[in-house]
């Protein structure tokens, strides 16, 4: 099976722009996490998708939002770009069916977004 | 407060050693713990996962311990080579439907093995 694609890989904004990052699950995997991860903070957790529904939030402003569509595939969406939202953005999906708990999660490469 | 460590950001042992790496954590009951590995600008690679009724996982070189008495896991490589270089990622999976889909991650401890 082919694994989790992100793209694209990396992206360079100036502050106050917006930016739209995608994730393309495993097949079969219905559930879709996003991270943010940082030097200073490490990995964190943004939110989580299963068929097509946000099920579950991080401590993240409004400025981040995401989606998922009905093929599984997800977007993150960052508005009003900040310094501070330089990182490495990674998603991961999972079968999810669970509903109580996290399923294994597996990695995408990451977009590696800079904001200047 | 909630809290979840490892033990050093990090660990230099020689080639053929085994390497220890250790996850604690404060105030949470999670269902159970994964260990990642993290090379420099990649997404995290699953490597193991053991539930909090299980006392040992191997996989492998690979060994993964959990205590929830302790609130310890403890993560070991045996006949480490320059290869296993990179970072290692303790994460929890706590139970609740507020809980779904989301892992906390331990800062990283980082392994260099020297030939």
């Amino acid at each position: 099976k082919a694994g989790v694609t992100q793209t694209p890989r990396y992206l360079i904004k100036t502050r106050g722009q917006q930016v739209t990052l995608s994730c393309s699950p495993i097949s079969g995997h219905r559930s879709v996490s996003w991270y943010q991860q940082t030097p200073g903070q490490g990995l964190q957790f943004l939110f989580e998708y299963f068929s097509e529904t946000q099920r579950n939030k991080g401590n993240f402003p409004g400025r981040f939002s995401g989606r998922q569509f009905s093929n599984s595939r997800s977007e993150m969406n960052v508005s009003t770009l900040e310094l501070g939202d330089s990182a490495l953005y990674l998603c991961a999906s999972s079968q999810g069916a669970g509903g109580t708990h996290t399923d294994t999660q597996y990695f995408g490469p990451g977009t590696r977004l800079t904001v200047l | 407060s909630q809290k979840i460590e490892q033990n050093s950001e990090a660990l230099n042992i020689q080639e053929g050693k085994t390497a220890t790496l250790t996850c604690n954590y404060t105030n949470y009951s999670p269902a159970y713990l994964q260990w990642y590995r993290q090379d420099p600008g990649r997404g995290p690679v699953f490597l193991l996962l053991i539930r909090e009724n299980e006392k040992e996982k191997r996989k492998e070189r690979l060994k993964v311990t959990f205590d929830t008495t302790l609130k310890q896991s403890l993560f070991h490589i045996t006949a480490s080579q320059p290869a296993d270089s990179a970072t290692y990622l303790c994460a929890l999976a706590l139970y609740g439907s507020s809980n779904t889909g989301k892992l906390i991650f331990g800062q990283g401890t980082t392994l260099q093995v020297k030939p």
